[in-house]
């Protein structure tokens, strides 16, 4: 079954830093990869998603992922934080040749300080 | 277009206590899905539909039961409830062309 890592559960950093949250998956042929935001209190949002083409996607609020394929990974990354990006950040990924359920990762909070 | 609504948004059960929590859609989404959301276990896929008449398990389906008559409502019925079972409950519904997926804003479940 497919499974998906994000490899830090808190990350603090200072607003205006840059942030990188990072997300390997496990090896497959073909996958889709998505990041979605949760603010507080708050449902799923899309941030971005990679089907297919370049390896770079740009989302919303200057969010922009890599797919490495080579090395399983989906790391997320803005070159500068604002106090409103503070939230829960999820790495998700369907598995094509497995039903096509989206199966998440465990969450990476970002905690955006002045 | 409301997008995909569930109800209630809070709910307190106590053990052995059952209820329904409901999702409807106005997207005319063939696939739909509820997920749990537990601290640092990120979302976990409850059971899933592909379209009317059609359900299957995910990954945490024990205790829980679906059903899908319509379209647009995809209920989730928890059988009897336990404390295990408190958690955050989200609902999503996804197009089939372009894998993009759209939340509920999730039910606060706490079973005492």
């Amino acid at each position: 079954a497919q499974s998906v890592t994000q490899l830090d559960s808190q990350v603090p950093v200072f607003e205006e830093a840059p942030v990188e949250l990072r997300c390997n998956y496990s090896s497959s042929v073909s996958v889709y990869l998505f990041w979605y935001v949760q603010y507080p209190n708050q449902g799923l949002q899309l941030l971005l998603k990679y089907l297919s083409g370049s390896t770079l996607v740009k989302g919303i609020n200057g969010f922009e992922a890599e797919f490495n394929k080579s090395q399983t990974s989906f790391h997320l990354r803005k070159p500068s934080v604002h106090i409103s990006d503070t939230a829960e950040y999820f790495c998700a990924v369907i598995d094509k040749a497995a039903g096509n359920k989206l199966t998440f990762g465990g969450g990476t909070r970002v905690l955006v300080k002045p | 277009n409301a997008g995909v609504t569930q109800t209630p948004k809070f709910q307190v059960l106590k053990t052995g206590q059952s209820m329904t929590l409901q999702c409807a859609q106005d997207m005319n989404h063939e696939y739909m899905s509820w997920y749990r959301q537990d601290p640092g276990m990120g979302l976990r896929l409850i059971h899933y539909s592909v379209g009317a008449g059609i359900t299957d398990q995910g990954e945490v389906p024990n205790g829980y039961n679906v059903s899908r008559s319509t379209t647009e409502d995809f209920p989730l019925r928890l059988l009897s409830a336990a404390p295990s079972q408190t958690s955050v409950y989200f609902c999503a519904s996804r197009d089939s062309f372009f894998y993009g997926y759209t939340f509920g804003s999730g039910t606060r479940l706490t079973v005492v």
